[in-house]
């Protein structure tokens, strides 16, 4: 399957620190973007789609101005969490599309601890 | 009500059992579905995709759907304890652009 690469995979930071997170398409161009964050035992929960060169769609309740997506090029997009604070600790999860085709490719993910 | 129901189990077999995992759903508009596997502290893996109803078989895992029940499953024979983990159903509406709906996962203990 394609591969999709986060970096980095584990962060701690203190409270009102901006973290980014980077997402890669390692082997193919993806046209589309997404991320997800996922608290423990739970599912994933989509916070913005992005294609490549063109502002992110934010779901419901998801702050732009907090969560800033950035998909610069086909194979790059990168998340920064501004002014982090403790309730943003959570994992962060990327994911990239091809095309047209439903199916997603996730990165690892990123764990994200604010002190 | 969700619109992708899933069991979150946790639900625990012996080595070499089969195991039957399934999600409903309640839009009858969803035409893609998919399975995902993740371990614990990684992010998911992609194991089947279907489109409409039918059946898909790959090596242990077999994927069903049937659409006039807004039902899908996925078999793993012989399961081993490499198979534990979460796994999650997934579905869309057509092709395109689309957001992907999730379940909640279930987790999937295979005993040794």
């Amino acid at each position: 399957g394609a591969v999709v690469s986060q970096h980095p995979s584990r962060v701690i930071c203190k409270s009102g620190t901006s973290v980014k997170i980077e997402c890669r398409s390692l082997d193919f161009q993806a046209t589309t973007m997404f991320w997800y964050r996922q608290f423990p035992k739970q599912s994933l929960m989509l916070m913005a789609t992005s294609n490549e060169g063109s502002k992110a769609t934010y779901e419901q309740g998801v702050e732009k101005d907090k969560f800033l997506i950035n998909h610069a090029s086909l194979t790059l997009s990168t998340l920064t969490v501004t002014s982090a604070h403790p309730e943003d600790s959570s994992f962060y999860i990327c994911s990239a599309r091809f095309g047209v085709q439903e199916t997603q490719y996730f990165g690892p993910g990123t764990r994200l601890l604010v002190l | 009500q969700k619109e992708v129901e899933q069991d979150p189990g946790p639900l625990s077999v012996p080595e070499g059992a089969i195991v039957s995992l399934n999600c409903t759903y309640s839009n009858s508009a969803f035409q893609y579905f998919m399975w995902y596997r993740q371990y614990s502290r990684k992010g998911p893996e992609l194991l089947m995709y279907t489109y409409s109803s039918g059946n898909k078989e790959d090596g242990r895992f077999t994927a069903q759907v049937d659409k006039s029940s807004k039902y899908i499953s996925l078999f793993i024979r012989d399961s081993q304890p490499s198979d534990s983990a979460t796994y999650l159903c997934a579905m869309s509406y057509s092709g395109g652009y689309q957001k992907v709906t999730f379940g909640t996962g279930t987790k999937l203990q295979v005993i040794p």
